[in-house]
């Protein structure tokens, strides 16, 4: 199954310092999703990115495909501690569902 | 506004008991999904459902029975428990087709003994 790949698994960097994790994929798709989820909490959708675009932005993020390639990365400018969760990338598979990565860890430190 | 909620928040139960997982939406989205996520797994989606009374198999569907009578409501049911059923269930819906943003509910964290 289709499923995107999240790269670092986890990552650790200083308060107001950028993050930036990747996800790669293997076949077509008709977009890519990113969620964040907090801990013990539900996924939070942050943006989605659609084939026929390169680079969006939201806020602190930023997120680019790049279909070549078949990758997107999530950028996030000036870290904060609130920004501490785990990071997912979200695929379309086959019949329309939605296959999520494992995802990145992203540690903030004060 | 509720948006999308899930009951019980917590849940420990016995191997071979019946377990029945709530989740309830007050937007009216025509999908709704329950997935589970496990250490190692990332998230796996169970079931999902287009509407009322169409519901479709994930990748995980083994051991799991869904219902959906109303549009607002989408229970999921361990007919008989496992340990390897022990999990954070989440409970999502969408407002349209399956790729769209989905909304996703706090979980529900079961423990099979």
């Amino acid at each position: 199954s289709q499923q995107g790949e999240e790269d670092p698994q986890a990552l650790s960097i200083q308060e107001g310092e950028n993050a930036t994790m990747n996800c790669s994929y293997k076949t077509s798709i008709n977009n890519l999703q990113w969620y964040r989820q907090n801990s013990g909490r539900g996924l939070v959708h942050l943006i989605l990115i659609r084939s026929n675009e390169r680079e969006k932005h939201s806020g602190r993020l930023r997120v680019t495909l790049d279909t070549s390639k078949k990758s997107s990365s999530l950028l996030i400018t000036a870290s904060r501690a609130a920004d501490t969760a785990s990071y997912f990338c979200a695929l379309i598979q086959g019949a329309q569902k939605l296959v999520f990565g494992q995802g990145t860890r992203l540690t903030i430190n004060p | 506004d509720a948006g999308i909620t899930q009951s019980p928040r917590y849940k420990i139960t016995e191997t071979g008991r019946q377990v029945t997982l709530m989740c309830h939406q007050t937007w009216s989205h025509s999908y709704m999904f329950w997935y589970r996520q496990d250490l190692g797994h990332g998230l796996r989606l169970i079931y999902y459902s287009a509407a009322a009374d169409i519901t479709d198999k994930g990748e995980v569907p083994d051991g799991y029975v869904v219902s959906r009578s109303k549009t607002e409501n989408f229970p999921l049911t361990l007919e008989s428990a496992t340990r390897s059923q022990t999990s954070v269930y989440f409970c999502a819906s969408s407002e349209g087709r399956i790729g769209d943003t989905q909304y996703f509910g706090p979980g529900t964290r079961l423990t099979v003994l």
